[in-house]
């Protein structure tokens, strides 16, 4: 079946680059996407990247597709406290559900 | 707008009993779901509705029931909760069914509802 796979947690220093990977097995996906999720909330739409694209540059955030590995990455410039928080990569299945398939999320520490 | 709301926000049930987890959004979307999130699990799809009238399973519906009357609204109802019920469950929506030719079709989420069942 589906699955998304994501590493549990990652600690940076503030100002340095964080980088955290995902990978997927839908290989038909449409769209994927990068969702932030601070605590005791919801999740929010970070990024998201169209399957026929290899990367995304959206201000401190890159996104990069690797469609051959089904590898997906999410790169923060100059990481900030504020950024600490679970990121969660999802994948669009296809077919005309809208159904998303979710990873299991990583914790992204930030130390000052 | 409000966006998509949700409650209540806290409960506490004990096993057997049952209650529905509230979930309405007012932005005319077709596409609503609900999802569990449980620790080093990220979420799970429980179930989702394509259009009001419609339905379907995601993969973890065993112990719930939904229904779309409305388009707005899209309750989840637990028939007779057991604490592997315990959880934060998140409702979600977006514009349409189907992925979108253009834009993201993002999902939005709801707040949460921290459930726990004793």
């Amino acid at each position: 079946g589906e699955d998304v796979e994501q590493s549990l947690f990652l600690s940076v220093r503030e100002g340095d680059s964080s980088v955290i990977n995902c990978t997927y097995t839908d290989s038909s996906s449409t769209y994927l996407y990068w969702y932030k999720q601070e605590p005791g909330a919801g999740l929010q739409l970070l990024t998201y990247i169209f399957s026929n694209m290899d990367m995304k540059q959206d201000q401190r955030l890159t996104v990069l597709l690797n469609k051959k590995d089904k590898h997906l990455s999410l790169r923060i410039a100059d990481t900030q406290t504020g950024d600490s928080a679970i990121y969660f990569c999802a994948e669009s299945l296809s077919g005309n559900t809208g159904k998303l398939i979710f990873g299991q999320g990583t914790t992204l520490q930030v130390k000052p | 707008n409000a966006g998509v709301t949700q409650t209540p926000k806290f409960q506490v049930l004990k096993t057997g009993q049952s209650m529905t987890l509230q979930c309405a959004q007012d932005m005319n979307h077709e596409y609503m779901s609900w999802y569990r999130q449980d620790p080093g699990m990220g979420l799970r799809l429980i179930h989702y509705s394509v259009g009001a009238g419609i339905t379907d399973q995601g993969e973890v519906p065993n112990g719930y029931n939904v229904s779309r009357s409305t388009t707005e609204d899209f309750p989840l109802r637990l028939l007779s909760a057991a604490p592997s019920q315990t959880s934060v469950y998140f409702c979600a929506s977006s514009l349409r069914a189907g992925v979108a030719l253009r834009g993201s079709n993002e999902q939005f989420f709801g707040p949460g509802t921290r459930l726990t069942v004793l």
